[in-house]
């Protein structure tokens, strides 16, 4: 069975700071996603990460992927207010029928 | 259309009728998943429909859950005799076979059972 880790589950940083959350997956998969969530809102896909060494930039975001560590990192600089959302990963499984596993979420909280 | 649509957005029922949730998917995109979010929680799997073939329901949590997908078009997650533990949102995403692409989720339907 697919488990995904996140950590940490809270997060509260002053803006300007930077910070890393870290996705921690049990099988082999070569797919992970990155999704934020607003408070009431649906999920906004960030990345999707395809290999091992992806890395990916959007603003002051990035994740990247070791497929080997079966770790993911989703790294914050300089942070802002509009970054607070709950952010998660989700894992790909490699079998057949593949569907997302996803971890319990991380929520940011940016202050000023 | 240009999203996933999940109608309705909001549903309260009393403990014991049955509810009925639909999603449209993007047009072309042949799978079509269901998750379950509880308050505070991540997303719980449901059930994945891939084209014609036969769904994967592995993750419906009772015989009370049920869904159904016409094609590659239209499903409806069916929950009989609701509970107050089924209280939560139910999201509805959808992908391309070619999963590179990432999912598309749906605004999701907030179900509270009284």
């Amino acid at each position: 069975e697919l488990k995904v880790e996140q950590n940490p589950l809270f997060l509260s940083m002053q803006e300007g700071k930077n910070y890393t959350i870290y996705c921690n997956y049990s099988t082999t998969s070569d797919r992970l996603y990155w999704y934020r969530q607003d408070p009431g809102k649906s999920l906004e896909s960030l990345f999707v990460l395809l290999s091992n060494g992806a890395v990916k930039q959007e603003g002051r975001l990035m994740a990247s992927l070791d497929t080997k560590a079966r770790l993911s990192t989703l790294h914050i600089t300089a942070a802002v207010h509009d970054l607070s959302a709950t952010y998660f990963c989700a894992v790909d499984s490699n079998s057949g029928y593949s569907t997302l596993t996803f971890g319990k979420g991380t929520m940011l909280l940016v202050s000023p | 259309g240009a999203g996933v649509s999940q109608s309705p957005s909001n549903k309260v029922t009393e403990k014991g009728k049955d509810v009925e949730l639909r999603c449209d998917p993007i047009s072309g995109h042949t799978a079509l998943y269901w998750y379950r979010q509880r308050l505070g929680q991540g997303l719980e799997f449901l059930i994945y429909f891939q084209g014609n073939s036969a769904p994967d329901k592995s993750g419906l949590p009772s015989d009370r859950f049920s869904a159904e997908r016409t094609g590659e078009s239209v499903s409806t997650l069916t929950i009989q005799r609701t509970q107050q533990e089924d209280s939560a949102v139910y999201l509805c995403a959808s992908s391309l076979v070619y999963k590179n692409y990432g999912y598309t989720f749906g605004s999701g339907t907030r179900l509270t059972v009284v």
